[in-house]
């Protein structure tokens, strides 16, 4: 199917434990995004790509890997999870424009 | 460093209403300014943009308008409808996108 799509939608993870979401798009759009979504602080960049293997901190890197081997492929890993990260998790992909991206469903990750 | 922010955290209008929604920004470098949809339970939706070098931008019951001069940022919704209900994003965009916190609006028939 065409789009972009998270997996999964739900995990509870332990506190220590590492963790990777995954985000697929079919577009080819060169640019993707992970997002993490708290109340009171609406979407915040965790890191970003605009190309494989190019990738860039955003405004909350700490705590996160990411890699780029493929163009349809941009995994996040949590190392090691901690409680504050748990979150609403929405990965992203645009075109060169950067403009209209369009979001996944989003992963709900909680730490316990 | 860059920040993209709204003025109101909510917004309440009577359906048939025009709806404005404010957003500050700090970054003049971006190339783009954005509004999104968020309604509950998904993921940010893409409503209309304007590039940096313009100033007004309409699409269907959307206008954007941008001020450089005072670095804001506004979208106008026509008619609001019940659908119209959910949270509301400003972003900037200069190769990464960043987001503003969101004003939700509620629409009351």
């Amino acid at each position: 199917d065409a789009g972009i799509t998270q997996s999964p939608r739900y995990k509870i993870t332990e506190t220590g434990r590492q963790v990777t979401l995954m985000c697929h798009q079919t577009w080819s759009h060169s640019y993707m995004f992970w997002y993490r979504q708290d109340l009171g602080h609406g979407l915040r960049l965790i890191y970003y790509s605009a190309a494989a293997d190019i990738t860039d901190k955003g405004e909350v890197p700490d705590g996160y890997v990411v890699s780029r081997s493929k163009t349809e492929n941009f995994p996040l890993t949590l190392e090691s999870a901690t409680r504050s990260q748990t979150s609403v998790y929405f990965c992203a992909s645009c075109g060169p424009a950067v403009s209209e991206a369009f979001f996944g469903q989003g992963t709900r990750l909680t730490v316990v | 460093g860059e920040s993209v922010g709204l003025h109101l955290p909510t917004l309440s209008v009577q359906e048939g209403d025009n709806s404005i929604i404010n957003c500050a920004y700090s970054n003049s470098a971006s190339d783009y300014f954005i509004w999104y949809k968020q309604e509950s339970g998904k993921g940010p939706q893409f409503i209309i943009d304007i590039r940096s070098n313009m100033d007004k931008r309409q699409g269907q019951r959307v206008t954007v308008l941008l001020n450089k001069t005072v670095k804001h940022l506004s979208l106008q919704i026509a008619a609001t409808q019940p659908g119209d209900s959910a949270v509301y994003f400003c972003a900037g965009s200069q190769g990464n996108l960043i987001f503003g916190k969101g004003t939700k609006l509620s629409v009351k028939p």
